[in-house]
């Protein structure tokens, strides 16, 4: 199975900061990867597929890089509504799997 | 807009069997995506658990060696059976649509319903 590493875990920023959500996997999953938002209580929402396409509806605040194994999703300027848990996945083959998770709070 | 709905029981004795259904409203389960069901147990990251296409094709997580999921076409759902469960499955558990034309991500989700595994 590929392992999908997210870093960091926690991350606590203010309104309006640039904020970068790293995610590595153990073996090349070319841009096999998507990106998703998870508030509490909530299911995960979309926002990036193919490492850097933005799902229709999404801000543009958000953006999505890599290839291979290293990959980073990047809040331009985060706003009140971007506090959530932030997932990886990869698709590149199966079984799919995800990263744990990175949860970013108000700092 | 695809929307999924997730119902079952949300209480399963150990050893027993977690079944739930995924009714599927706003477009054909037929349409040629795959569909997913994906669990989030507490304090844990997203986990995979299997997929379904509308002729009956399957494709499971081989860490979990005890699921089957099945297809009704003419009522527009899909359904998950999980045996043999014990705690370590209690979880949120989410139905979601896939694969479609070789792109694996998860565009649309249920709203998930715990299941907690308990006496």
């Amino acid at each position: 199975d590929i392992q999908m590493t997210q870093s960091p875990s926690t991350l606590s920023a203010f309104v309006g900061d640039r904020v970068t959500i790293a995610c590595r996997a153990t073996q090349s999953i070319s841009t096999w990867l998507a990106w998703y938002q998870q508030k509490p209580g909530k299911a995960p929402k979309l926002l990036i597929y193919r490492a850097s396409s933005l799902e229709s509806g999404v801000p543009s605040t958000f953006s999505g890089s890599g290839s291979g194994t290293d990959f980073t999703l990047t809040i331009s300027s985060l706003q009140p509504d971007d506090f959530a848990t932030y997932f990886c996945q990869q698709y590149s083959s199966y079984p799919w799997t995800f990263g744990q998770g990175t949860k970013v709070e108000i700092k | 807009q695809v929307q999924l709905q997730e119902s079952g029981p949300g209480l399963v004795e150990p050893s027993g069997t977690l079944s739930l259904t995924c009714a599927v409203s706003g477009g054909s389960i037929s349409n040629g995506n795959w569909w997913a069901w994906v669990r989030l147990p507490p304090g844990k990251g997203l986990e995979w658990i299997g997929e379904i296409f509308h002729s009956g094709g399957t494709k499971y997580n081989p860490s979990l060696n005890r699921v089957t999921i099945s297809v009704d076409k003419s009522n527009n759902q899909f359904s998950l059976n999980l045996h043999s469960v014990t705690a370590a499955d209690t979880a949120v558990y989410y139905c979601a649509r896939g694969c479609s034309g070789g792109h694996c991500y998860f565009d649309s989700w249920g709203q998930g319903t715990l299941v907690t595994v308990s006496s």
